[in-house]
């Protein structure tokens, strides 16, 4: 079955205790994307990738670090989670046509974080 | 950061009734133009990606339509069911092949 996979699901952590959340696609997808949401806010783009070794920022990159040595995984690393990181995390990939999105994107079934 | 709006914020309509969304975003961006849909507890699922202007796309009762020179898409929903309350999203697909998500309107069709 193609999917995104993320672990854990649910985390509760301490402010200051390095974290990370893993995120897995079995699609051979060049791009991968991780998200925040936060209530009133919609979706908001933390980290993106087009491919192995390839990483940029999105729009709220602060306090998270990604890695892409593989082009199924895509990890999301908060080496010092505070609490204004509590939010519900998505990772999502899709293919990429001539350099470019362009196409739906797959998203896992979300990481709820809580930063105490 | 590009402004992507979605309104209305919320809609509450009864079983059987046609609805319609809107997104608007700035057409200087544009690349692709997609709608996602998200139910609660679960993770959003693509309903459509438009990148032509007026293009429009339909799935079953769905359906979208874009105008690129103006900046704003439109989804109806015709004859809402109870199973299509979820929270509708936008987002548009700009230069560097990321997507911009607009706030959502979240829908609740009661029987």
């Amino acid at each position: 079955e193609a999917q995104v996979t993320q672990n854990p699901r649910y985390l509760i952590t301490v402010t200051g205790k390095k974290l990370t959340v893993t995120c897995s696609q079995n699609m051979n997808h060049e791009y991968m994307s991780w998200y925040r949401q936060d209530p009133g806010l919609g979706l908001r783009q933390i980290y993106y990738s087009m491919n192995v070794e390839v990483t940029d920022k999105g729009d709220v990159p602060e306090g998270y670090k990604v890695s892409r040595k593989e082009k199924r995984n895509f990890p999301l690393i908060l080496e010092s989670p505070s609490p204004n990181q509590t939010s519900l995390y998505f990772c999502a990939s899709n293919p990429l046509t001539s350099g470019r999105s362009h196409n739906e994107q797959f998203f896992g079934p979300g990481t709820r974080l809580t930063v105490l | 950061i590009l402004n992507v709006e979605q309104s209305p914020q919320s809609l509450h309509v009864q079983e059987g009734d046609s609805t319609n969304f809107t997104c608007s975003f700035p057409s200087s961006n544009f690349y692709a133009l997609h709608w996602y849909r998200w139910e609660t507890a679960k993770s959003p699922e693509a309903l459509f990606v438009m990148t032509l202007n007026g293009d429009e796309k339909k799935k079953g009762r769905i359906s979208a339509t874009l105008n690129t020179k103006e900046g704003y898409s439109y989804l109806y929903i015709k004859g809402s069911q109870p199973e299509d309350s979820a929270t509708y999203l936008c987002a548009l697909e700009s230069g560097y092949s990321t997507l911009t998500f607009g706030k959502g309107t979240m829908l609740l069709v009661s029987p």
